[in-house]
């Protein structure tokens, strides 16, 4: 089955800062990888996606990911935050034999401090 | 701009209810999807539907069902409301060939008391 891991709940952050959110993932084929973006009182939004080729992905508002499979990880990276990068993040994995089956992470909860 | 719309913000409902949640797309797009979101457990798929009138079980259809009966709405129908259903529902569409939810609604909070 598969699974996700956000190891951490919560992190804080100063802006200009550098982020690095952690996702680990169990899967038993190639993964299908995504980060979502959660800001306040939206709805999810699609930072970037992975299904095969580059490891390294770029996603929008300035987010990269790298997937590195000897690690199962796919941590997600912004150079310097902007207070607007507050939200909730949701990492996800999927696969091409549960197509749409998405399993999420639960969550790490952002927080940029002046 | 794509919208994806649910019919309410907020919901107050009693246990034993008949509930419906709905969703509508303006996209066309063939595949829609409903979630919970709740603390800790992030997102978890309640069903999902690929085109009118199909639908697929998700990690946790109990105690839910849902209706596709045109290509823009996929509605979520709780049978028979219970306390441990209070929750945010999330609903999601993607494109035929899009494997993964691309554009979600603003979320319904339901308090099944």
């Amino acid at each position: 089955a598969q699974s996700v891991t956000q190891p951490d709940i919560h992190i804080t952050v100063s802006e200009g800062a550098s982020l690095e959110l952690r996702c680990n993932y169990s899967y038993g084929a190639t993964p299908y990888l995504f980060w979502y973006v959660q800001s306040p009182g939206q709805g999810l939004q699609l930072l970037l996606k992975y299904f095969s080729g580059d490891t390294l992905v770029q996603g929008i508002k300035g987010f990269e990911a790298e997937f590195k499979r000897s690690q199962s990880s796919f941590n997600l990276r912004k150079p310097s935050v902007h207070w607007s990068d507050a939200a909730e993040y949701f990492c996800a994995v999927g696969g091409s034999d549960s197509w749409g089956k998405l399993q999420f992470g639960a969550g790490t909860q952002v927080v940029v401090t002046p | 701009d794509v919208k994806v719309t649910q019919s309410s913000r907020y919901l107050v409902k009693r246990t034993g209810e008949k509930v419906f949640l709905e969703c509508v797309q303006d996209m066309d797009h063939e595949n829609m999807f409903w979630y919970r979101q709740d603390p800790g457990l992030g997102l978890r798929l309640i069903y999902f539907s690929y085109d009118v009138k199909m639908k697929e079980k998700g990690d946790i259809p109990e105690g839910y069902s849902v209706s596709r009966e045109k290509k823009e709405r996929f509605s979520l129908i709780l049978e028979s409301a219970s306390t441990n259903q209070t929750s945010m529902y999330l609903c999601a569409s993607s494109f035929g060939t899009g494997y993964q939810p691309q554009h979600f609604g603003d979320g319904t909070r339901l308090s099944i008391l």
